[in-house]
């Protein structure tokens, strides 16, 4: 079965520290990778998308993607208060699995201010 | 911004009960979704429709479910018969495209159901 595979947390960082997310993916296939925040009782927010090995920058937000180890992570630089919130690893993995992304558990952040 | 929007937010129905969910996707998106989330637990795909018709559908996605686009922008999910199982949130998402940068997910706010 392919999975997707993130530490539930909850992860607790103090305000303006940097939070690290990791997710594992067991398709070695799979070419395209989300991650998503999740607020209590709301839907998934498109945080970050990467496709390539390396580094995706956006403001505070750092994707890393490592096709080799199946590995990403998201970064989260000078953590708010209002980051406070479940985040979503997704992988397409393409294929046979077809254009569904297949979600971790999700890992709870918590930023204390 | 575009956004999915769902209806009903919350819907209470008894069990064997049938419900419909809605959804407009976004306008330029073909692509669509149903994915659901039990309390507490991960996001799970239900169903993959493009061009008029199921691309893919998962084991949950049974002889109790079926989707339509009957008018071109609604996207409904029917349960047929709920079951206490079926209590979830359902998210309907679309995507514009396949290629890198199109295949991004947008969900809508989600219709919770709750089974009695």
């Amino acid at each position: 079965q392919k999975e997707v595979e993130q530490n539930s947390g909850p992860l607790s960082v103090p305000e303006g520290a940097i939070a690290s997310l990791n997710c594992t993916y067991s398709d070695r296939v799979s070419q395209s990778f989300f991650w998503y925040r999740q607020y209590s009782g709301k839907s998934p927010e498109l945080i970050m998308s990467i496709y390539s090995n390396g580094d995706k920058e956006d403001g505070r937000f750092t994707a890393q993607l490592n096709k080799a180890s199946q590995y990403v992570s998201l970064l989260i630089r000078d953590s708010q208060p209002s980051d406070s919130a479940t985040y979503l690893c997704a992988v397409n993995m393409g294929g046979s699995s077809g254009d569904k992304l297949t979600f971790g558990t999700g890992t709870r952040l918590a930023v204390r201010p | 911004e575009p956004e999915v929007t769902q209806t009903p937010s919350h819907q209470v129905t008894q069990m064997g009960q049938e419900v419909i969910l809605r959804c407009v996707p976004i306008s330029n998106h073909l692509y669509f979704y149903w994915y659901r989330q039990i309390l507490g637990q991960k996001v799970e795909f239900l169903v993959s429709f493009y061009n008029n018709e199921i691309s893919e559908k998962s084991e949950i996605f049974d002889d109790q479910f079926s989707v339509e686009r009957p008018d071109g922008s609604n996207f409904t999910l029917k349960i047929r018969s709920t079951k206490l199982e079926d209590s979830a949130m359902y998210f309907c998402a679309s995507q514009q495209g396949r290629t890198t940068g199109a295949n991004v997910l947008t969900f809508g706010a989600g219709s919770r159901l709750t089974v009695l």
